[in-house]
């Protein structure tokens, strides 16, 4: 059964420390995305990438990065330059072509 | 990347058809438009996708008009589980993945 495993489903972070969220995904897709979600707000892309060792920066990149050393696999780190890194976190994959996103369940971070 | 308009929220008595119209005014010739819904604390689900004239499927109806500056997606007879928040996206017509753009979508409540 195909699809995209986000971990941990819920996270908290203390002031100042670096986490890491992990996306896996087993659709064989080129193209990677993370996304950041507010209470009753859109997604904002934060990182997306096409193909393994390249990624661009979205709209809020700043106080986050990710890695793409395998096709299956996007992690985001969220980093203490991040001021307000309490959200819900969503990553995608898409295959090329017209074709729809499909999405991770999600990970909701939140700072203690 | 077409910029989409669609209402912020809608509210439906359980039963009825409901009808969503988002606005593309600037949608180029390889664009195709998306439709996904997404319930609190989970990622977005595709819907239903389409290019010109009419889409049906299990879920929804997507109807395009021949100018293709706008699309209605149609929900028939909905049930309180189809409450949930309802995104229009324009793109996905390229090669090379360009990200979607994820509006703030339409808030549809279904009341029994």
């Amino acid at each position: 059964d195909g699809g995209i495993t986000q971990s941990p489903k819920y996270l908290f972070r203390k002031e100042g420390q670096n986490v890491t969220l992990s996306c896996e995904q087993n659709l064989n897709h080129d193209a990677m995305y993370w996304y950041r979600q507010d209470p009753g707000q859109g997604l904002r892309l934060i990182y997306y990438s096409q193909i393994v060792n390249d990624f661009q920066k979205g709209d809020i990149a700043e106080g986050y990065s990710v890695s793409r050393e395998k096709k299956e696999s996007f992690p985001l780190t969220v980093t203490s330059a991040q001021k307000n890194p309490t959200a819900f976190y969503l990553c995608a994959a898409r295959d090329r072509g017209p074709y729809g996103y499909t999405f991770g369940s999600g990970t909701r971070l939140t700072v203690v | 990347l077409a910029k989409t308009t669609q209402p912020i929220s809608m509210d439906s008595y359980e039963g009825q058809e409901v009808n969503i119209t988002c606005s593309h005014n600037n949608i180029a010739t390889n664009d195709y438009i998306t439709w996904y819904q997404q319930f609190p604390s989970q990622g977005p689900r595709f819907i239903i996708q389409g290019y010109k004239t009419k889409v049906t499927n299990e879920v929804a109806s997507l109807f395009i008009p021949a100018d293709r500056k706008s699309s209605t997606l149609s929900l028939p007879r909905v049930s309180l589980s189809d409450t949930a928040v309802y995104y229009c996206l324009v793109g996905a017509g390229d090669p090379g993945n360009t990200p979607l753009v994820f509006g703030k979508g339409t808030r549809l409540s279904v009341i029994a």
